[in-house]
């Protein structure tokens, strides 16, 4: 079955320290893999995606993704965590069905950045 | 550019009640569309998907239900809600060669 999964309920950080959140996947075939934020009573913001070329993705707000096909993982990282930055995080994986191609999202990993 | 409006923005229903949900995308065509339930504030469902006008799929089944009367606009409804539906229901459409979705605002919806 096609899955993705963050493993991580919460993530904790410090404000200026670098920050990680995991998720690893599980597609037949190539993977597009996606990653969204979405703050307290709002839509989903998409951030960066993964679909070829280079492993290293940069995406918006500083953020970025690093592809790994043999861990079948796709870590959001950033260099410096901001206060701002606090927020629910959703990985997911595209499923092509017929012509209509669907996202699988993770459970979401909420990252907490203290001042 | 292209924006995406949902609404109302919060809804609160008694148990038995109509639903009516409206999704609207400005400044594109022919776009797939995505309803979601998000329930606990976590995961995500998809209910359903359209790739084109009166073209529905449903994910799951449910009390629920969705129309594309237009190509910008998708509707979710329920004739009779349950405690059950409660959640926060997020609309999103895809560009027709792009691959990431854009999300809604969404609709919290309550129902007593």
């Amino acid at each position: 079955a096609q899955s993705v999964a963050q493993p991580e309920d919460q993530v904790n950080v410090a404000e200026g320290n670098p920050l990680t959140v995991k998720c690893t996947y599980s597609v037949s075939g190539n993977p597009y893999l996606f990653w969204y934020v979405q703050y307290p009573n709002r839509g989903l913001q998409f951030l960066l995606k993964y679909i070829t070329g280079d492993n290293l993705v940069k995406g918006s707000y500083g953020f970025e993704a690093e592809f790994n096909k043999s861990q079948t993982s796709f870590h959001l990282k950033k260099p410096s965590a901001l206060v701002s930055d606090s927020a629910l995080y959703f990985c997911a994986v595209r499923v092509l069905r017929g012509a209509t191609n669907k996202l699988i999202f993770g459970t979401g990993t909420l990252l907490a950045v203290q001042p | 550019s292209q924006t995406i409006h949902q609404w109302p923005a919060t809804l609160v229903q008694p148990v038995g009640s109509p639903l009516s949900l409206e999704c609207t995308v400005e400044g594109t065509s022919n776009p797939n569309l995505y309803w979601y339930r998000q329930a606990a504030g976590r995961g995500l469902q998809l209910l359903f998907y359209s790739v084109g006008i009166g073209q529905i799929s449903s994910e799951v089944p449910q009390n629920l239900s969705a129309s594309r009367p237009q190509d910008r606009q998708f509707i979710l409804s329920s004739k009779k809600l349950l405690l059950s539906d409660s959640g926060f229901y997020l609309c999103a459409w895809k560009g027709d060669r792009a691959t990431e979705q854009y999300f809604g605002p969404g609709t919290r919806l309550t129902v007593t």
